[in-house]
């Protein structure tokens, strides 16, 4: 089972900012299936991201998402009021799925 | 556009078997993709279940796969997810899924007596 580790656990951030949110893998995610995920209070996950870097329909180009591997980046480039969430990543790659464990980005 | 919608009893007992259906409109189950059940204890992160390939093959977490069984019914187009043995710490919103693009609303399951 791969595991994924993201960090830091919790990201202080003001309005306008750069975020930039890390995912590491215990072993190499196969073909870059590697999706990312904004979850605000009692709403359901939505993907931001999926295939490491491709952006999913509707979701702003602040958000961009690199890396390949085992190292994956979720960057937002400058912090909107709605942005400020809990981002999870999760590996499609192999037969077990697996998510990291969350990143919550709050404002300073 | 599809769609996915969960339903199933919101309370089960302890020790019983907890039993959800997704059901998928706007696509045919039958067609691709991979059909997955996720869950999330409330105020907790999300944890993979397991899913259904149409390539072949079903998986499910380790940890879970004892207790978890995920069927399909193309003739209704829909897929079920089954958790037999439940505890307190099967209390979440359950989740399904087409692919990781499409999720459906959620649906919370609490169990106890």
């Amino acid at each position: 089972e791969i595991v994924l580790t993201q960090s830091p656990g919790t990201l202080s951030l003001s309005p306008g900012e750069r975020a930039a949110l890390s995912c590491r893998a215990s072993q190499s995610v196969s073909s870059s299936n590697l999706a990312w995920y904004q979850q605000k209070p009692g709403q359901t996950p939505r993907v931001l991201i999926y295939g490491a870097s491709s952006r999913a329909t509707g979701i702003p180009d602040r958000f961009s998402g690199s890396g390949s591997g085992t190292d994956f980046t979720l960057t937002i480039s400058r912090l909107e009021p709605e942005d400020f969430a809990v981002y999870y990543c999760q590996q499609y790659g192999s037969s077990t799925w697996t998510f990291g464990q969350g990143t919550k980005v709050e404002i300073k | 556009q599809v769609q996915l919608q969960e339903s199933g009893p919101g309370l089960v007992k302890p020790s019983e078997t907890l039993s959800l259906t997704c059901a998928v409109s706007g696509y045919s189950i039958s067609s691709g993709y991979s059909w997955s059940w996720i869950r999330q204890p409330p105020g907790k992160g999300l944890e993979w279940i397991g899913s259904f390939h149409q390539s072949g093959g079903t998986y499910y977490n380790p940890s879970l796969k004892s207790r978890v069984t995920i069927s399909v019914d193309t003739s209704k187009n829909q897929f079920s997810l089954t958790v037999t043995s439940v505890t307190a710490a099967d209390t979440a919103f359950y989740y399904c899924a087409r692919g990781v693009l499409a999720w459906g609303q959620g649906t919370l399951v609490t169990v106890s007596s």
